[in-house]
């Protein structure tokens, strides 16, 4: 069964200062890992999709990175607008179209 | 989202009822997917339906839940005789193609409907 796992479930920054978000997966076979952006009361904002190992994408303040066994989110000088839960979920072989989901990390940055 | 639209957003029904939950996915996209997010939980898959046929319901309840995406019209996910356990958001997502079939393929989810039972 695929699993997903997040950490830090919760993570408060101060303004411009750079952390990174992990993302754990165990999976039979990586079609894809993707990365959303959830705020309070919305449904997940779309970031990037990620292939294979070594790959990077980068937009405005995010890249994300992957490996055979995690995916990273790193922030470069967030900002509170960047407050939001991000997302993580692996797309495996043999399931399908469905996406299996980590719980989340919560970021909080503080002005 | 990119054009996923849910309705209705908020939804309240008493214990025993159904609850009728609509999507539209993006113009052009005729893959649907629901999946439901319960409090402290993180997203999880219930069903994958194109036009008129149901792919992949390995994440739906037995019973009690239903869903289609007819040929004309949104798709609909139903609830009947609903339990305050069903309390959750239940978001739809699209894409154009199966995910996985080409690269940079990619589901977009909608708003959401929020379902609160009393």
């Amino acid at each position: 069964e695929d699993q997903v796992t997040q950490s830090p479930e919760a993570l408060r920054l101060q303004e411009g200062e750079s952390s990174s978000l992990n993302c754990s997966y165990t999976v039979s076979g990586l079609r894809g890992l993707f990365w959303y952006r959830q705020d309070p009361g919305k449904g997940p904002e779309f970031l990037f999709t990620l292939y294979s190992a070594g790959e990077e994408k980068e937009k405005e303040r995010l890249k994300a990175t992957l490996t055979k066994k995690e995916s990273f989110l790193h922030i470069t000088a967030p900002k509170p607008e960047d407050s939001a839960t991000y997302l993580c979920a692996v797309h495996s072989t043999g399931a399908n179209s469905k996406l299996t989901f980590g719980k989340g990390i919560t970021l909080s940055v503080r002005p | 989202n990119a054009g996923v639209m849910q309705n209705p957003r908020h939804l309240v029904r008493r214990r025993g009822q159904e609850a009728r939950l609509r999507c539209s996915p993006v113009k052009g996209h005729s893959h649907v997917y629901w999946y439901r997010q319960l409090p402290e939980e993180g997203l999880k898959f219930m069903v994958y339906l194109q036009k008129e046929n149901i792919i992949d319901e390995s994440g739906m309840p037995k019973e009690r839940f239903s869903a289609e995406f007819p040929k004309e019209g949104p798709s609909i996910l139903r609830i009947q005789q609903v339990v305050r356990g069903d309390s959750a958001a239940y978001f739809c997502a699209s894409s154009h193609t199966q995910v996985g079939l080409l690269s940079g393929n990619t589901i977009y989810f909608g708003e959401g409907s929020w379902l609160t039972v009393v």
